[in-house]
């Protein structure tokens, strides 16, 4: 079957630097993308990756490797608005998303 | 940017009773999906659609359907709710034919079944 797996739960302090894992069986792979959800509002769009390597964008950056089966995302200069669920979901060979159950991330002051 | 609201994010119905969940986006997207998220699972594919009255099962469609009559408006339908029915609804949006595309959503309409 079809599984992706990340953490449930991660806790991390603010200014600091965490690390969000994603890994994934899937049937084929059509790219691999991160949501940002905070509680009670609608996922957002952070990042795609299809190729092999790290996208950076500001503060965000998500890394891929498809022989791996495996992403993360990484926050750099954690804000205390950076509490939130993150949901990793990859694109099977149907095009079909498959979702993680998503990573709830607690900031500390 | 794209909107996509969902007319209720709250609702208390009862078994047996028929619900509708309205999801409208106000952009020209030809696709619109129907998911549920519970926790510990991830997002569950209900329905989709990629036209105007054109409607596709997803992974989980049983007990649910779905009416799209205008490109902007998908509805989805519970017959009869049921207690197992209670969760969190997103709506969300992409352009395009089927694809890598990023998916926009509403902010959830949050179904209680007692």
């Amino acid at each position: 079957g079809q599984n992706i797996d990340q953490p449930t739960e991660m806790t991390a302090t603010e200014g600091a630097i965490v690390q969000i894992n994603c890994t994934y069986q899937t049937s084929g792979f059509n790219g691999l993308f991160w949501y940002q959800q905070h509680a009670g509002e609608a996922p957002t769009f952070l990042s795609y990756n299809v190729l092999d390597g790290l996208e950076e964008k500001g503060r965000f950056s998500s890394f891929l490797s498809r022989s791996k089966g495996y992403s993360y995302l990484l926050l750099k200069e954690l804000q205390m608005k950076d509490s939130a669920s993150y949901l990793c979901a990859v694109m099977d060979s149907n095009y079909q998303l498959i979702w993680g159950a998503g990573t709830k991330l607690i900031i500390k002051p | 940017d794209v909107k996509v609201t969902q007319s209720s994010r709250y609702l208390v119905k009862r078994t047996g009773e028929k619900v509708f969940l309205e999801c409208v986006q106000d952009m020209d997207h030809e696709n619109m999906f129907w998911y549920r998220q519970d926790p510990g699972l991830g997002l569950r594919l209900i329905y989709f659609s990629y036209d105007v009255k054109m409607k596709e099962k997803g992974d989980i469609p049983e007990g649910y359907s779905v009416s799209r009559e205008k490109k902007e408006r998908f509805s989805l339908i519970l017959e009869s709710a049921s207690t197992n029915q209670t969760s969190m609804y997103l709506c969300a949006t992409t352009q395009g034919g089927p694809g890598a595309n990023v998916l926009t959503f509403g902010a959830g309409s949050r179904l209680t079944v007692l």
